[in-house]
C-alpha cells in the first residue's frame, strides 16, 4: 500500500475551519484518497473519499492536488465534537484488490479548543 | 441509521483460555473484517472475509485466530489460546461490494480484550 504522510498533531479553534494535510507523492493513477476518523473510545468513521476531484459531503470536503500527490480535508466550522485522530488512506479500487482492506496509520490528532 | 454492533463491550480472559468475539455485521454487506487496536497504536488490520472464506490475512492473524460466520448474521473472531499481547481493542467492520466506487467501510464500536 502506497504511503501517506500526515502531521501528527493540529490545534483548532471552535467554529472555525480546519484544513489537514496529507501528502501521498507515491500515489498511483488508481489509489483512492480515503479519510476516516476515530473518536475518543470509539472505533474509525468513515468521513470521506475522493479520486481526482474535489468531493463534498455532509462531514468535510476533500481537495486534491491536481498532480494527486496531495490531499487536505476541510473541516468547515469544527465542533467539540470533532476532535479525534483523522486518518488518510490510500486504497485500491475495488476491482483491484476486491477485499477493500484499510491500512491505518498515525493519523492527525486534532485537538478542538473551545 | 444501520450499524454494525459487536459484544461484548468488554472481555477479560486469561491467558491462554479461548475468547469468541462477536459482531453483527449490517445486514446487506457482504465483506466482513477484524481489525486490533493495541491501547496508544494504530489500527492494525487482521483478516477480511467474504463469500464464507478469509479473502485477506495479516501476519497478526496466525493459527491462533479463526473466524466464522455461523449463522448468516454474525461474525465471530475466535482466539484459541490468548497472549498477553493480545490485549487491545477489537473492531469489526462490513463495507458493501459491487461495481460502484463507494467502499465505505463501517465499524463496531470495539471489543476491549483484557488477557491476565
Amino acid at each position: 500500500d502506497a504511503k501517506t504522510t500526515q502531521p501528527n498533531s493540529m490545534e483548532s479553534n471552535e467554529e472555525e475551519p480546519v484544513h489537514l494535510p496529507c501528502n501521498h507523492s507515491t500515489i498511483s493513477g488508481t489509489d483512492y484518497i480515503h479519510w476516516y476518523r476515530q473518536l475518543p473510545s470509539q472505533g474509525p468513521e468513515y468521513v470521506i473519499h475522493g479520486l481526482t476531484s474535489n468531493v463534498n459531503n455532509r462531514m468535510a470536503s476533500l481537495a486534491i492536488a491536481e498532480d494527486r500527490k496531495s490531499s487536505t480535508l476541510i473541516l468547515h466550522r469544527a465542533t467539540l465534537r470533532d476532535a479525534a485522530v483523522y486518518y488518510c488512506i490510500l486504497r485500491d479500487p475495488p476491482w483491484v484488490s476486491g477485499a477493500n482492506n484499510l491500512f491505518f496509520g498515525t493519523g492527525t490528532r486534532l485537538t478542538v479548543i473551545p | 441509521e444501520p450499524e454494525v454492533t459487536q459484544t461484548p463491550s468488554h472481555q477479560v480472559t486469561q491467558m491462554g483460555q479461548e475468547v469468541i468475539l462477536r459482531c453483527v455485521p449490517i445486514s446487506n454487506h457482504l465483506y466482513f473484517y477484524w481489525y486490533r487496536q493495541i491501547l496508544g497504536q494504530k489500527v492494525e488490520f487482521l483478516v477480511s472475509f467474504y463469500n464464507n472464506e478469509i479473502s485477506e490475512k495479516s501476519e497478526i492473524f496466525d493459527d491462533q485466530f479463526s473466524v466464522e460466520r455461523p449463522d448468516g448474521s454474525n461474525f465471530t473472531l475466535k482466539i484459541r489460546s490468548t497472549k498477553l499481547e493480545d490485549s487491545a481493542m477489537y473492531f469489526c467492520a462490513s463495507s458493501e461490494t459491487g461495481p460502484s466506487e463507494s467502499t465505505e467501510a463501517f465499524f463496531g464500536q470495539g471489543t476491549r480484550l483484557t488477557v491476565v
